[in-house]
């Protein structure tokens, strides 16, 4: 069964505007990692962020994670129509070694 | 081309048939992850090397399902006598564990199988 949940599951908003997806899990984890994948293509990854941290950013990108609400957020700013994708997030189990990943967020960016 | 490889990157078979997929990982990678991934949802996981040695298996691997990864290089998975159900994308990702490593995985294109 998938550990993870995204919200929403889908999300269109216009071009220049901020994007926020949240991912929600159930086991605690080593880490959490978001992906980006264009339609029928292969999952790109886009940040990590440790269980020990809460913060992270990367160019547009800034990802939290609240460990005690086992949850995260990615907040794409000033977005592109290049960023339409679905969105996952995928989390490490602590002391386990796959990824487990959500269900996803479309997201669509309208020029 | 250094990212991971997948080939082939789309299949189309008859039920009852066998396919092998292969997937070619970062050279440097000493973890290798097998994930299928049906219309509308995330990616699902099937099992994972480090070096040659399987580790893991998910449940969702079933009988009809083997895979392998010998000298701890490339790796393929067998499904035989495929079915309808086992229509989906096939991801393999890879990642190094240890050292500076810090645990991403690198995902393909993705094999595409289509079971008619």
């Amino acid at each position: 069964s998938q550990q993870g949940e995204e919200d929403p599951q889908a999300l269109s908003i216009q071009e220049g505007e901020n994007a926020t997806m949240n991912c929600s899990y159930k086991t605690s984890i080593n880490n959490l990692q978001w992906y980006r994948q264009n339609s029928g293509r292969g999952l790109v990854h886009l940040i990590l962020i440790r269980s020990n941290e809460r913060e992270k950013h990367s160019g547009r990108l800034r990802v939290t994670l609240d460990t005690s609400k086992k949850s995260s957020s990615l907040l794409i700013t000033a977005s592109r129509a290049a960023d339409t994708a679905s969105y996952f997030c995928a989390t490490v189990p602590l002391g386990g070694n796959q990824f487990y990943f959500g269900t996803g967020t479309s997201l669509t960016v309208i020029p | 081309d250094t990212g991971v490889s997948q080939n082939p990157r789309h299949k189309i078979t008859k039920r009852g048939q066998n396919v092998t997929f292969r997937c070619d990982p970062i050279s440097e990678h000493n973890r290798l992850y097998w994930y299928r991934q049906t219309l509308g949802q995330g990616p699902e996981f099937l099992t994972y090397f480090q070096n040659e040695a399987q580790l893991e298996k998910s449940r969702l691997l079933s009988d009809r399902f083997s895979a392998e990864r010998p000298k701890g290089s490339f790796s393929t998975l067998e499904i035989q006598r495929t079915e309808q159900g086992d229509s989906a994308m096939y991801l393999c990702a890879s990642s190094l564990l240890g050292g500076k490593g810090r645990a991403e995985a690198f995902f393909g294109q993705g094999t595409r199988l289509t079971v008619v």
